[in-house]
């Protein structure tokens, strides 16, 4: 069964950018994507854009187009998304999820990543 | 895009049926996901295809979907079922659209 791992959580100057991975453990991304999706605390999910590996493409929601940047290594069934000027408010728990499509949904999601933007 | 509207609370006792809402335009014509979350965990999906159960989710979640609202039923809601639920649909944009999530509490 594929588990996605993510990296460990970051401290991060306003301004600076973050680098958050996730790993498909047990298996490979297949012609799934890979969406993410971020929570600030105490709100909602959000999401953020989506990959889908096999087919090298991206999907970005409108509001992190330009500042986010989703990427994809097959060989080693690992993804990335790096966000660029961070800003107090990116301060959230990233999360990575495996995107079956508009009729699945997501059917396996990573354990998450905090992010804390903090001077 | 378009935006997907949930209560921000449902209360129930256990034992009672739970119902979930979220509305938007035309969202028969979509297909709904449903993500339970329970506090410091990743969300876990509970239902798609508007009313799928992944293997290993209860058969007391049941989804339903028609017009402009859909809906997650809990028959018999445990106290275990205490969480926050979020649907989800697909945006032609292409975007995917959450709705802002139900707090359950069961007591």
């Amino acid at each position: 069964q594929v588990q996605l791992v993510q990296s460990g959580a970051e401290v991060k100057n306003p301004g600076s950018s973050v680098k958050v991975s996730c790993k498909a453990s047990g298996g490979t991304f297949g012609s799934t994507g890979i969406s993410w999706v971020r929570q600030a605390p105490g709100q909602g999910l959000e999401w953020m854009g989506v990959i889908t590996p096999f087919f090298g493409t991206t999907n970005y929601a409108q509001q992190f187009q330009g500042r986010v940047s989703i990427t994809a290594d097959e060989s080693t069934s690992i993804s990335y998304m790096e966000m660029s000027s961070l800003r107090f408010e990116d301060t959230a728990v990233y999360y990575c999820a495996r995107d079956r499509g508009a009729i699945d949904g997501f059917d396996i999601w990573g354990q998450g990543t905090v992010v804390t933007v903090s001077s | 895009s378009f935006d997907l509207t949930q209560p921000p609370s449902v209360s129930v006792s256990p034992g009672q049926t739970a119902r979930i809402s979220c509305s938007g335009d035309k969202l028969g014509e979509r297909y709904i996901s449903w993500y339970q979350q329970k506090p410091g965990l990743s969300p876990e999906l509970v239902i798609y295809k508007d009313s799928e159960r992944p293997s290993g989710i209860p058969e007391r979640f049941s989804g339903s979907n028609s017009g402009n609202t859909a809906s997650l039923t809990i028959s018999g809601a445990q106290a275990m079922d205490e969480a926050d639920y979020y649907c989800q649909a697909w945006d032609d944009s292409p975007s995917w659209v959450f709705g802002g999530g139900t707090k359950l509490t069961v007591l």
